[in-house]
Order: C-alpha cells, then structure tokens, then sequence
C-alpha cells in the first residue's frame, strides 16, 4: 500500500527566500503529483512528474523526483505573499491506477 | 478552460438524511472520481469510476455510499445515511483517457455539514 509523507507540515516564511518541502514515499510510485490548494478552495495542479530525474518549473516553483530515494521535492524561490497556500504531494502506481495517495499537506505562510 | 463543476456547494443535513452530491465531469473524460478531505486533514481517496463501473473503492466507501453516471453528463455521490463523521469537503475528479490517466482535475467541492 502506498503511503506518502510530507514535511515540513507547517512553514512559515519571509518574502525573497528560499525553501524546500519534502515528499516521501513507501513503495514505488509512477508518478509523483504536487497540488496547490487555497483556503477553503480546490486542489490546482501544479505538476505530474512521471520519471526518475524529472524536474519541472513554473515561475517561482520547482519540482522534482527522485525514484530511487522515492523522494519528491517542491522547491520556493524568492517567495512571494502569493504563493502562500497548502501544497500537496500525491502518489499514484499503475496497479492502482485509478486513484491518488495524498500527503498530509503542507500549509506555507509567506510573511510580507 | 473546461472545468469539474459541483452542486451544491454547501449542504446541512441531519444525521440519518440521505444526500445526494452532484459533479459534471469535463466532457472528453473518461475516468471519474469522489474524494473527500475532513477539515484541516489530508485528501481521501473514495471510488474511482470507469466505463459505467466501479473501478477501485477505498475502505471508506462502504455500503453506505453508491456512485451513479445517470446520463452523459453528470456523475452523483449518494450518502445513503448520513453520520456524523460523513461531515466533509467533497471533491469530484475527472482525467481524460490514456492507458494510464493523466492529471485529475478537481472540482470546487461540496461542503457537507452533518448535524
């Protein structure tokens, strides 16, 4: 059964750094998902990543995968207030195709 | 851009009520999904629907809980009796076709409040 972790759950942060959130899983996963979801909001995607080594970036986010170490990564960059949000990473394998394994989450703050 | 829509978006029911949750799904999909995410936790997956059958179901989706395509468009959620615990954002999914589907596109949700 696949499980995915992520951490930090919780992170707070100042506007122009930079910071990681991490995304573990416990059995081979296809494809590594990350989603971004607003208060009260839907989930949006952001990215699929479907081998190891992939790395995908859009504006200020950055992600990649790491089958190997079964590890995901989403990447901030010079953060800004908008992209304060929940982000999630969700795993899904070929066996199970059908549905997506969620992380807890991890809800960033950026501060001004 | 073609969107996952969901009605309604709010429902309070009492304990014991059935409910119905309704998702049109994006027109060119072929796989179609229910999650659900309790305040302040994780997304839950429920029941994965293809070809007018249930593909996978988790441990959640008892028999409490059935899916229906009723016509070309919509694609329902029924709660047969509600709980308590049944008190939920409730997410629709839709991904187009391919061998292994794509992107899950998620609708706006449905807030259940069971009192």
């Amino acid at each position: 059964e696949l499980k995915v972790e992520q951490n930090p759950l919780f992170l707070s942060m100042q506007e122009g750094k930079n910071y990681t959130i991490y995304c573990n899983y416990s059995t081979t996963s296809d494809r590594l998902y990350w989603y971004r979801q607003d208060p009260g909001k839907s989930l949006e995607s952001l990215f699929v990543l479907l081998s190891n080594g992939a790395v995908k970036q859009e504006g200020r986010l950055m992600a990649s995968l790491d089958t190997k170490a079964r590890l995901s990564t989403l990447h901030i960059t010079a953060a800004v207030h908008d992209l304060s949000a929940t982000y999630f990473c969700a795993g899904a394998w070929i066996q199970g195709a059908q549905k997506l394994v969620f992380g807890q989450g991890t809800r960033l703050t950026i501060n001004p | 851009e073609p969107e996952v829509t969901q009605t309604p978006s709010h429902q309070v029911t009492q304990m014991g009520q059935e409910v119905i949750l309704r998702c049109v799904p994006i027109s060119n999909h072929l796989y179609f999904y229910w999650y659900r995410q309790i305040l302040g936790q994780k997304v839950e997956f429920l029941v994965s629907f293809y070809n007018n059958e249930i593909s996978e179901k988790s441990e959640i989706f008892d028999d409490q809980f059935s899916v229906e395509r009723p016509d070309g468009s919509n694609f329902t959620l029924k709660i047969r009796s509600t709980k308590l615990e049944d008190s939920a954002m409730y997410f629709c999914a839709s991904s187009a076709p391919g061998r292994f589907p794509e992107t899950q596109y998620f609708g706006p949700g449905t807030r259940l409040l069971v009192l």
